[in-house]
C-alpha cells in the first residue's frame, strides 16, 4: 500500500458527461501528479500540484482541469468526455518539489479506471 | 528532447533464469533522476528506485540490481534468479531538474512485459 488513495476505482460513462477523480496524497506529501494510461499513448504525465498550486503541465486537454485542495487532496475534472478519454488515470505523491533540483520518488496511487461508453 | 526507450517490448524466461531489461535515455539537462517501475497485473504502480545524475554507483538489493552508464545514456535493469511473482510490467522513467518549470514530473518509457514461467 503505497498511502495515496484514489476514488472511485472503476467509473463508467456516456460520452458527453463530465467527471471527477479525486485523490488523497500520503501524510506529509505536498506535491500532486495525475497521470493518464491507456494502450496507445502509454502513461504521460498531465498536470502537477504543489501546496495548492499547480507548478508543471503536460499532454493535458482543455477539457480536462484539476485543483488542489487546502488539505493537499485533488480532484482531477474531466468533462464532454469522448470515447478516447478511456483510460487508467493514476495519482502520485511526493514529498517536496520545491525550488531546489532535487527530485523525489513518486508513490502512486491504485487508479482509477474511467471506461467511455 | 527528452525520451525513455525501452526496445523490449515483451521479455519470457524460465523461472531462475537471469534477465535483464534494458532502458536507454535522452535528455539535455546535467541534473536529472532515473526511475524504475513495476506495474503486477493487479494494475498499481510499485517504486523501485531512483538514481540521480551524479551517482553512477551500480546498486543491489536483494535479486535486483540496477547498472547506470552515462556514457550510454542507459540506466539497465536486471533480476536475478527470476520468479513468478516477478511477472509485470516493467517501467523505466527519468525526471529533468535543471529547470524549475517541469520539475518532478516523470517522462517513461513504454514497459517491457516481464512473463516468468514456472
Amino acid at each position: 500500500d503505497s498511502g495515496v488513495t484514489q476514488t472511485p476505482k472503476h467509473l463508467i460513462t456516456a460520452t458527453g458527461q463530465r467527471v471527477t477523480l479525486r485523490c488523497s496524497p500520503r501524510s506529509g506529501d505536498l506535491s500532486v501528479y495525475w497521470y493518464q494510461q491507456s494502450l496507445d499513448q502509454g502513461l504521460q504525465f498531465l498536470i502537477q500540484y504543489y501546496n495548492g498550486e499547480e507548478r508543471a503541465k503536460g499532454n493535458i486537454l482543455e477539457r480536462f482541469s484539476a485543483q488542489q485542495f487546502p488539505d493537499l487532496h485533488s480532484e482531477l475534472n474531466l468533462s464532454s468526455l469522448e470515447l478516447g478519454d478511456s483510460a487508467l488515470y493514476f495519482c502520485a505523491s511526493s514529498v517536496d518539489a520545491s525550488g531546489s533540483h532535487r527530485v523525489d520518488e513518486q508513490f502512486f496511487g491504485p487508479g482509477t479506471r474511467l471506461t467511455v461508453l | 528532447a527528452q525520451k525513455v526507450t525501452q526496445a523490449q517490448t515483451e521479455i519470457s524466461v524460465v523461472e531462475k533464469e537471469d534477465v535483464t531489461l534494458d532502458c536507454v535515455y535522452e535528455t539535455r539537462d546535467t541534473t536529472y533522476y532515473l526511475f524504475w517501475y513495476k506495474q503486477p497485473p493487479s494494475g498499481e504502480l510499485v517504486f523501485l528506485i531512483r538514481r540521480n545524475s551524479f551517482d553512477e554507483q551500480n546498486e543491489i538489493s536483494g535479486r535486483y540490481s540496477w547498472n547506470f552508464q552515462k556514457s550510454t545514456s542507459s540506466f539497465n535493469f536486471t533480476i536475478t534468479a527470476s520468479q513468478v511473482v516477478d511477472s509485470a510490467v516493467y517501467f523505466c522513467a527519468l525526471s529533468e531538474a535543471d529547470y524549475g518549470g517541469s520539475q518532478g514530473n516523470l517522462i517513461f518509457g513504454k514497459g517491457t512485459k516481464l512473463s516468468v514461467k514456472p
